[in-house]
C-alpha cells in the first residue's frame, strides 16, 4: 500500500515569503503529525491532527499554522518566513486513535531552504 | 530544555558485533519509548518501541533496554550489518494525552565490513 506521500520534495523560498508543504497519510490513517529537522536539532514537534482536530502543538511560533481535511490529507503554513526556518519537515501518520505503540509512519519529508 | 538527550553524535563498530544506542531522558513521565532509523533523504522508519512498564523488549536482532531509575534506554543490535549504518533516534512519549514524540538529537551509527 502506498506510504506517506509529502509534497514537494525540495522547495527554496526567499525571506518573508510563505510556505504551505502538502501531506497525504496512508490510506485510513486519520491522525496526522508534522515534525521540523534541523542539524543537531534532533525531531522538533510542531503539531498533530485528528479528524480535522489539532490536539496538540509544539512549541513554535503562531507563524506555523496547519490544517487536516475531511480525507486527512494535512497541508501546514509558514508565513514570514525566516532563514531559520530552513529545514527537512516531516510529517508522520498513524492509523490508532493513540497511535503510540506501533509507532508513526513517516513521510520522506520536504526539505525547504530560505534564502 | 532537551528532554530525550543521546550524547553520542556516532559511533562505529565492526560488522558481526554488537552496536549499544544510548539515549538518556529527564522526564520520569514518560510512557513509552521508540526508537526510529533514518537513511539520508528517507524519512524515518520505526523499529521498535517499549513500555514505561517493561524493562526489555526484542524484535530480531534489534533489543531494547529500559531502566527507569536511571532514566536511561538503550538500542543493542546484534550482529549488526553494514545495512544497519543510518542515524539512529531514540523518542518518548507522554501517554494518552499527548500525541507528540519527543526526540533526541540522533546517533549515526557506522557499521564497517
Amino acid at each position: 500500500k502506498a506510504g506517506v506521500t509529502q509534497t514537494p520534495r525540495y522547495l527554496i523560498k526567499t525571506r518573508g515569503q510563505q510556505v504551505t508543504l502538502s501531506c497525504s497519510p496512508i490510506s485510513g490513517h486519520r491522525s496526522v503529525s508534522w515534525y521540523q529537522q534541523t542539524p543537531g536539532q534532533g525531531l522538533q514537534f510542531l503539531f498533530e491532527y485528528f479528524s480535522e482536530t489539532q490536539r496538540n502543538k509544539g512549541n513554535f511560533p503562531g507563524r506555523f499554522s496547519g490544517r487536516q481535511f475531511s480525507n486527512s490529507r494535512s497541508e501546514m503554513n509558514v508565513s514570514t518566513l525566516e532563514l531559520g526556518d530552513s529545514a527537512l519537515y516531516l510529517c508522520a501518520s498513524s492509523s490508532l486513535n493513540r497511535g503510540i505503540v506501533d509507532g508513526y509512519t513517516f513521510g520522506s519529508g520536504t526539505r525547504l531552504t530560505v534564502v | 530544555d532537551q528532554q530525550v538527550k543521546q550524547n553520542s553524535p556516532s559511533l562505529s563498530v565492526q560488522e558481526g558485533r554488537i552496536s549499544i544506542l544510548n539515549c538518556d531522558y529527564t522526564n520520569s513521565m514518560f510512557d513509552y519509548f521508540l526508537w526510529y532509523k533514518k537513511y539520508p533523504a528517507e524519512g524515518p522508519t520505526f523499529l521498535i518501541s517499549i513500555s514505561s512498564i517493561k524493562d526489555k523488549n526484542e524484535d530480531g536482532r534489534f533489543t531494547v533496554f529500559l531502566n527507569k531509575s536511571a532514566k536511561h534506554l538503550s538500542l543493542h543490535i546484534v550482529p549488526s550489518q553494514p545495512g544497519d549504518s543510518a542515524v539512529y533516534f531514540c523518542a518518548a512519549s507522554l501517554g494518552d494525552s499527548s500525541y507528540k514524540l519527543i526526540f533526541g538529537s540522533g546517533t549515526r551509527l557506522l557499521v564497517r565490513p
